[in-house]
This record gives structure tokens, C-alpha cells and sequence, in this order.
């Protein structure tokens, strides 16, 4: 099976700042898709953003941005000027291509937001 | 946007009894559903995964006769939580498979089951 790994349990950010979060995986697969959930309070999970595999340049979506780097089996997330709202539980997730495949989620990284 | 159903978002029962979760898709046919289930601040672990008309499939380790799930539809997954005890107690929470990868999963609210 996969394994995704997310390095850091908790982390925080000044409101308006910039936070990373890691993300590492491992997998044997060519073709897979790799994603971004935010889980707040509330427990619903929110897709964030996604990456395919095969496509080289780096998924962006408004103030979110990964740095995908296939080699290294790396997909961190770059949030830019941090909001109040950000703040919550977020999973990085692997899942293999095609369809009616699992995810394989990463432990988590609870992100706080300091105003 | 597809949306998935969750219900009840929350219940309590009695040790012994047992609790029926639904799970609907609204707006498109899911012929696959997956459960997920999460402790306290801990990631999201599968169940089991659903297919219309057929079986479901069982991760390991994960009671088949305890946690069972239908799926006799293309927009209803149900998972039945039998003669529930205080270990069940969790959060539970399904997900969808669309039409297309690039969109991933499309998720439940999830229901928090507590048992008494």
C-alpha cells in the first residue's frame, strides 16, 4: 500500500503570513493524483487543491500552491497571506489513477492561525 | 456541485443496540462509496469500500459483521453499526466517487457516534 507522510503535527502562522506544510509519499505507481484536504472544526472535508502525476507544473489555486516535486515523491502546500478561516486540520492524500480507487491519507498537520 | 448526504449528523445509543448511518448522493449516481472512520485527531482510516449491487469490500482487521454496509442503489450506501459498544464510538464519515478522478472524492458531513 501507499504511505503518505505528513512531518508536522501542529503548526502556526501569523494572519497575513505564509505557512508550508509538508507532505512525502511513496508509491511504485507512474500515474496517480495527489491532494490537499482542509477538515475545520465543522469535520467536513474540503478539498483544497490537486496535482496529477503527470503534469509537471505545480497546481495553484488563488492564495494555495503546491511544490510538486515527482522525484523526491514530495507535495508540500504553500498558503500565502494567511487567513483567520485557514485555520484547521489539514491531510495530505495520495490516490492511485483511474477510478473507484481509495485515498491513502497523511496523518494530518493542525494548522493555527494567530490574528 | 455533487453533494453527498450525510445523516444523522450525530447519535447516541445505547451499548447493544444499532445504528444506521445513510449516506446519499444528491445530484449524481455513486456506484462506488467509501467509509471512512476517524478518532480524535487522527486521520481518516477506510472501512470498507461500496459498489452498487454487489458486495462490499472489507479493510483488514475491520468486523464485516459489525460494520454492515449496502449499497442497493446508485445514490444510497447505508453502514449499520451492530450491537454497538463504547470502543465504536467514533467518527464516521462517507465519500463518494464521481464521474471523473480529477475531481476526486466528494465527502459526507460525517456522523459522530457516541455509545453509552
Amino acid at each position: 500500500a501507499q504511505t503518505v507522510t505528513q512531518s508536522q503535527p501542529e503548526m502556526s502562522v501569523q494572519e497575513a503570513e505564509t505557512v508550508t506544510l509538508s507532505c512525502t509519499y511513496d508509491t511504485s505507481e507512474s500515474d496517480y493524483y495527489l491532494f490537499w484536504y482542509k477538515q475545520p472544526p465543522s469535520r467536513q472535508m474540503i478539498l483544497v487543491i490537486r496535482q496529477e502525476a503527470y503534469k509537471q507544473q505545480n497546481a495553484t489555486e488563488n492564495r494555495f500552491s503546491v511544490n510538486f516535486q515527482k522525484a523526491a515523491k514530495s507535495f508540500s502546500l504553500k498558503i500565502s497571506d494567511s487567513q483567520l478561516g485557514d485555520a484547521a486540520m489539514y491531510f495530505c492524500a495520495y490516490r492511485s489513477g483511474g477510478t473507484g480507487n481509495q485515498f491513502y491519507f497523511g496523518t494530518g498537520t493542525s494548522l493555527t492561525v494567530i490574528p | 456541485g455533487a453533494v453527498v448526504s450525510q445523516h444523522p449528523s450525530r447519535v447516541i445509543c445505547k451499548s447493544g443496540t444499532s445504528v444506521k448511518i445513510e449516506c446519499r448522493s444528491l445530484d449524481f449516481q455513486a456506484t462506488t462509496m467509501f467509509w471512512y472512520r476517524q478518532f480524535p485527531k487522527q486521520s481518516l482510516m477506510l472501512m470498507a469500500t461500496s459498489n452498487e449491487g454487489s458486495k462490499a469490500t472489507y479493510e483488514q482487521g475491520v468486523e464485516k459483521d459489525k460494520f454492515l454496509i449496502n449499497h442497493a442503489s446508485l445514490t444510497l450506501s447505508t453502514l449499520t453499526v451492530t450491537s454497538a459498544h463504547p470502543e465504536d464510538s467514533s467518527f464516521y464519515i462517507c465519500s463518494a466517487v464521481l464521474g471523473t478522478v480529477l475531481y476526486g472524492y466528494t465527502f459526507g458531513s460525517g456522523t459522530r457516534l457516541t455509545v453509552v
